[in-house]
């Protein structure tokens, strides 16, 4: 079964507008990962946090990590038509090496 | 730079029938993956292989499910005596094990399999 949940399931906003998503997992990470997933490119890695970081900035992209809540959000600022697909969160446990993902928000952005 | 590639891109498929999907990694990864997506859900993993050694497996991989990765290159996934539930997008991934990358997967373009 998934690792978590993802919120919204689905997301419509204006060329231009900030996108936030949050993911809550169950267990016990090593990291969280996000992906986008749209049918011309498949699964693409966006930006990794670590357990132990609260913070991080990739270009557009900003994510957090509370695991005291065990939650990250991420969020993409000034959005364009681009950027709609579907947004997963991915968590890799202590053990092991594979990801847990969840079900997932759409974004769709509108021009 | 050639990614990872699959190959069938779709499969249509009769119930009972068996299936083999193939995956090429990206060359110099050893870590290979093979995940399960339905509609409207996000992958769920289904066992991994570290070189030719397949090092851990799903409990959603019944038995009517065997995966190889003989040389540690590219790896088939079969699915025997399909049912309509296996209808899904099966994607491959991969990862090195060390340096840069080691932490994320890279994503083939999976293969649909549909199941009549």
């Amino acid at each position: 079964s998934q690792q978590g949940e993802e919120d919204p399931q689905a997301l419509s906003i204006q060329e231009g507008e900030n996108a936030t998503m949050n993911c809550s997992y169950k267990t016990s990470i090593n990291n969280l990962q996000w992906y986008r997933q749209n049918s011309g490119r498949g699964l693409v890695h966006l930006i990794l946090i670590r357990s132990n970081e609260r913070e991080k900035h990739s270009g557009r992209l900003r994510v957090t990590l509370d695991t005291s809540k065990k939650s990250s959000s991420l969020l993409i600022t000034a959005s364009r038509a681009a950027d709609t697909a579907s947004y997963f969160c991915a968590t890799r446990t202590m053990q092991g090496n594979k990801l847990v993902f969840g079900a997932g928000t759409i974004l769709r952005v509108k021009s | 730079d050639t990614g990872v590639s699959q190959d069938p891109r779709h499969k249509i498929t009769k119930r009972g029938q068996n299936v083999t999907f193939r995956c090429d990694p990206i060359s110099e990864h050893n870590r290979l993956y093979w995940y399960r997506q339905t509609l409207g859900q996000g992958p769920e993993f289904l066992t991994y292989f570290q070189n030719e050694a397949q090092l851990e497996k799903s409990r959603l991989l019944s038995d009517r499910f065997s995966a190889e990765r003989p040389k540690g290159s590219f790896s088939t996934l079969e699915i025997q005596r399909t049912e309509q539930g296996d209808s899904a997008m099966y994607l491959c991934a991969s990862s090195p094990v060390l340096g840069r990358g080691h932490n994320e997967q890279f994503f083939g373009p999976g293969t649909r399999l549909t199941v009549l």
